[in-house]
């Protein structure tokens, strides 16, 4: 699975948008974007992923780069309860390896008042 | 739904003390995950069955580590004998896999355990 570069932290004020981005320069053509949040003492939650094609659902909307080596997560009016470690990963969907979720050290947003 | 259910929420040992921890995964759900987070190495997997069967036990870290799942509802990890160093929060997730669809991974509470 390729691997992926998130900033350690961000800040956001709430009810603005919140943009977390991700690098993933060596994604393959198979690979799909994942992102996770994990809020303090919680299990890691699933937000939403994509292939190539922006992806919006009620919790986030997945912006991706054309050329599939970054992508942005953005929550559109944050809250003090998204403050959480938000982690992306890419990995191959339906592969024998199809398990397999390699979570990095993520970015942890801290949404402010 | 209850969501993936796992028991004890919390464990305190001695070290060389056998521990068992138990998963419940979602009904309906035919793969099940356990992940292991420490400060130190972040949230790493251990072991996942897909139907029962374990595809991958890899990231078991040694032969202190087992994991079984006996049926589609229930899993344990035990942990003989346990070490502090084995201190950490373990994660039970379960999904549903049916060809590229439904991979998504849905985690439980986790039990936190702390080997003296």
């Amino acid at each position: 699975d390729a691997k992926t570069t998130q900033p350690t932290s961000m800040d956001c004020a709430e009810g603005r948008a919140a943009n977390l981005p991700c690098n993933h320069s060596t994604i393959s053509g198979n690979e799909y974007v994942y992102w996770y949040r994990q809020i303090h003492s919680q299990g890691p939650q699933y937000i939403i992923h994509g292939l190539k094609n922006n992806e919006t659902n009620e919790m986030a909307s997945l912006i991706i780069t054309e050329d599939r080596k970054s992508s942005t997560l953005i929550l559109p009016h944050a809250t003090l309860r998204d403050t959480a470690v938000y982690y992306c990963i890419v990995r191959v969907r339906g592969s024998s390896n199809t398990g397999k979720l390699i979570f990095g050290q993520g970015t942890t947003l801290q949404v402010k008042p | 739904d209850a969501g993936v259910i796992q028991s004890p929420r919390h464990e305190v040992t001695e070290m060389g003390q056998e521990v068992t921890l138990r998963c419940k995964p979602i009904s309906g759900h035919n793969s099940l995950f356990w992940y292991r987070q420490t400060m130190m190495r972040g949230l790493e997997l251990l072991i996942y069955f897909n139907n029962n069967v374990p595809i991958d036990d890899s990231g078991m870290p040694e032969d202190r580590f087992s994991a079984k799942m006996p049926n589609a509802s229930f899993s344990t990890l035990k942990i003989q004998p346990s070490e502090p160093r084995d201190s950490a929060v373990y994660f039970c997730a379960s999904s549903f896999q049916v060809g590229l669809a439904g991979e998504t991974q849905y985690f439980g509470p986790g039990t936190r355990l702390l080997v003296l």
